[in-house]
């Protein structure tokens, strides 16, 4: 079966820009968790989605947001971006936030000039 | 506050001997402990995981220890191969929190042939 497919895989925006990565789950899965890597931070929860619903969340700005749609594919949206925001976005799907199940996909490079 | 930390950056054995990679953690109500695999530029790869109520599992060449008492987990990969190579991330999530995984910052594994 596919597995997470985040699109795109490459992005270069400008300071104050905005900025929306996409993520389609593995067929079924029902939760959909966003994850940002830094050099400095290491892979930091963003947040979690599931049946549309924000059910977690992790301690980042209002500047980052986010929304499941009813197929569960989900989206997030940075606000004006600033350079820190410069990091490889990661989404990851299960069945419902499952023990184990966690499935990456390849991420989105975000670049922020 | 870092909650689960993997206090060695790198490690480097020779192909064929065992790896051992660790993990601490702080907080008692992680009840799930995860091991990942990671390449540069791709998303984290799912290798073993264990439950809280369980001291070891294993699954072909690698097998996970915890030791609830003094929160901690290793990974031993026996025997070492070069593919084995990357970076190695454990993580952990309370039953309240699924879907909110919380990483280590990574081992870098090298394998010597």
């Amino acid at each position: 079966k596919a597995g997470v497919t985040q699109t795109p895989r490459y992005l270069i925006k400008t300071r104050g820009q905005q900025v929306t990565l996409s993520c389609s789950p593995i067929s079924g899965h029902r939760s959909v968790s966003w994850y940002q890597q830094t050099p400095g931070q290491g892979l930091q929860f963003l947040f979690e989605y599931f049946s549309e619903t924000q059910r977690n969340k992790g301690n980042f700005p209002g500047r980052f947001s986010g929304r499941q749609f009813s197929n569960s594919r989900s989206e997030m949206n940075v606000s004006t971006l600033e350079l820190g925001d410069s990091a490889l976005y990661l989404c990851a799907s299960s069945l419902q936030g499952a023990q184990g199940g966690y499935t990456f996909g390849s991420g989105t490079r975000l670049t922020v000039v | 506050d870092q909650q689960v930390k993997q206090n060695s950056p790198s490690l480097s054995v020779q192909e064929g001997r065992i790896s051992i990679l660790n993990c601490d953690y702080t907080n008692s109500m992680f009840d799930y402990f995860l091991w990942y695999k990671k390449y540069p530029a791709e998303g984290p790869t799912f290798l073993i995981s264990i439950s809280s109520i369980k001291d070891k599992n294993e699954d072909g060449r690698f097998t996970v220890f915890l030791n609830k008492s003094a929160k901690h987990l290793s990974l031993h990969i026996v025997p070492s191969q070069p593919g084995d190579s990357a970076v190695y991330f454990c993580a952990a999530h309370g039953s309240s929190n699924t879907g909110k995984l919380i990483f280590g910052q990574g081992t870098t594994l090298q394998v010597k042939p």
